[in-house]
């Protein structure tokens, strides 16, 4: 079965640009979730994604919002990019995103806003 | 407001020696994850845990739920432990609060 998956890898924007980085789960997983790492906050919770609907959200600005489709595939959009938004961008399937389940990660997007 | 504590953050050990990793968070959760992350960034779900104790090969994990506080253990340590170790608490619907890490470093 295939990992979690995340396009692109690695992206250089510049500031005031917008972004769209892309999550495809693992099949048959159906919770998307979302998360930034950045050496000084660490890791911090986006959003997170059930059947097409937000059920959570971190304490990040309006810029920062996702989707979900019908086939549990997620984006995640950063809109008028701030030097502060470079990060590793990491988004994480689960089943059904109960509590209990456990969760994969991908191999992240690593942003570097210039 | 972080509200996952993690100690200590840097740790340095020999090969063969058993570590210790501590984790303290401040409010009721649902379940508390142990994550390993190596250099490159990729990221591992080792343990999930809302009550008691979980052992995989040479780790283990506790967590005291009226203490609020989870421990991960690692015996016999081996280069290829280096790592960082995350503990992260959630609650419902994936929410996750993460601690600062741990950065593990094993020597030969």
């Amino acid at each position: 079965k295939a990992g979690v998956t995340q396009t692109p890898r690695y992206l250089i924007k510049t500031r005031g640009q917008q972004v769209t980085l892309s999550c495809s789960p693992i099949s048959g997983h159906r919770s998307v979730s979302w998360y930034q790492q950045t050496p000084g906050q660490g890791l911090q919770f986006l959003f997170e994604y059930f059947s097409e609907t937000q059920r959570n959200k971190g304490n990040f600005p309006g810029r920062f919002s996702g989707r979900q489709f019908s086939n549990s595939r997620s984006e995640m959009n950063v809109s008028t990019l701030e030097l502060g938004d470079s990060a590793l961008y990491l988004c994480a399937s689960s089943l059904v995103g109960d509590t209990y389940n456990e969760q994969f990660f991908g191999p992240g997007t690593r942003l570097t806003v210039l | 407001k972080n509200e996952v504590e993690q100690s200590p953050q840097n740790l340095t050990a020999q090969e063969g020696e058993f570590i210790t990793i501590n984790c303290s968070y401040s409010v009721g959760i649902s379940a508390l994850h142990w994550l390993q992350q190596h250099p490159g960034g990729g990221i591992v779900s080792l343990f999930m845990l809302s009550s008691g104790k979980k052992k995989h090969g040479r780790l283990i994990a506790t967590i005291n739920i009226q203490e609020k506080h989870s421990s991960l253990h690692i015996t016999a340590s081996h280069p290829r432990d280096s790592a960082v170790y995350i503990c992260a608490s959630v609650y419902n619907f994936n929410k996750f609060y993460f601690g600062s890490g741990t950065k593990l470093n094993v020597k030969p």
